[in-house]
């Protein structure tokens, strides 16, 4: 099966920067990606990583380490509305091999104080 | 932007009773699927459909759930009997297929149910 170790909870300062991490244990491994959620929302995409490195999008970066089974979101210049709870997420091939739904992490909640 | 829409956003039932959810992935999206999030919780996987029938299935979707597509733009959770565990937040996804697709999945805005 697959499971994911991410922590529970994160706190930061606007303009700060701030680094979620993920590690994770899989059985067949596609990339991790990486969703956020606001209060009573639903999770929106933000990034997916299939090889290691680097991914930037605007203030927002993801990184993958296949090797170490390690991943981690980065949030730079934080505002407010960044305050939300963080997902990794991994694809989980099911019984077939060729499943596409997903596993998540328990969520990271990024609380940004003015 | 397309986008997945969901109703109703709240519903509210006794135990026993039957429910559906609704919702309506993206239009050229081959990839669909059901998950549930009780309050506080991650995101739980329920079943994907695929070329109109189940791919796959987890062990919260028992006998009492059933899914459907019927129409070319509807797609249905039904739970045939709450229970007051079905209490959470459902959410409806959609995807492409490719590579990459399978990671990159539009959520409806969800459903919240709760059973009394």
């Amino acid at each position: 099966g697959q499971s994911l170790e991410q922590p529970s909870e994160v706190t930061a300062v606007e303009g700060a920067i701030v680094q979620i991490n993920c590690t994770y244990q899989t059985s067949g491994f596609y990339g991790l990606s990486w969703y956020q959620q606001h209060d009573g929302g639903a999770p929106t995409f933000l990034s997916y990583n299939a090889l290691d490195g680097l991914e930037e999008t605007g203030r927002f970066s993801s990184f993958l380490s296949r090797s170490d089974s390690y991943g981690y979101l980065l949030l730079q210049e934080l505002q407010m509305k960044d305050s939300a709870s963080y997902f990794c997420a991994v694809r989980d091939p099911g019984r077939t091999g060729s499943a596409r739904q997903l596993t998540f992490g328990s969520g990271t909640q990024l609380t940004v104080l003015p | 932007e397309p986008e997945v829409t969901q109703t109703p956003s709240h519903q509210v039932t006794q135990m026993g009773q039957e429910v559906i959810l609704r919702c309506v992935p993206i239009s050229n999206h081959l990839y669909f699927y059901w998950y549930r999030q009780i309050l506080g919780q991650k995101v739980e996987f329920l079943v994907s459909f695929y070329n109109n029938e189940i791919s796959e299935k987890s062990e919260i979707f028992d006998d009492q759930f059933s899914v459907e597509r019927p129409d070319g733009s509807n797609f249905t959770l039904k739970i045939r009997s709450t229970k007051l565990e079905d209490s959470a937040m459902y959410f409806c996804a959609s995807s492409e297929a490719g590579a990459g697709g399978a990671e990159t999945q539009y959520f409806g805005p969800g459903t919240r149910l709760l059973v009394l």
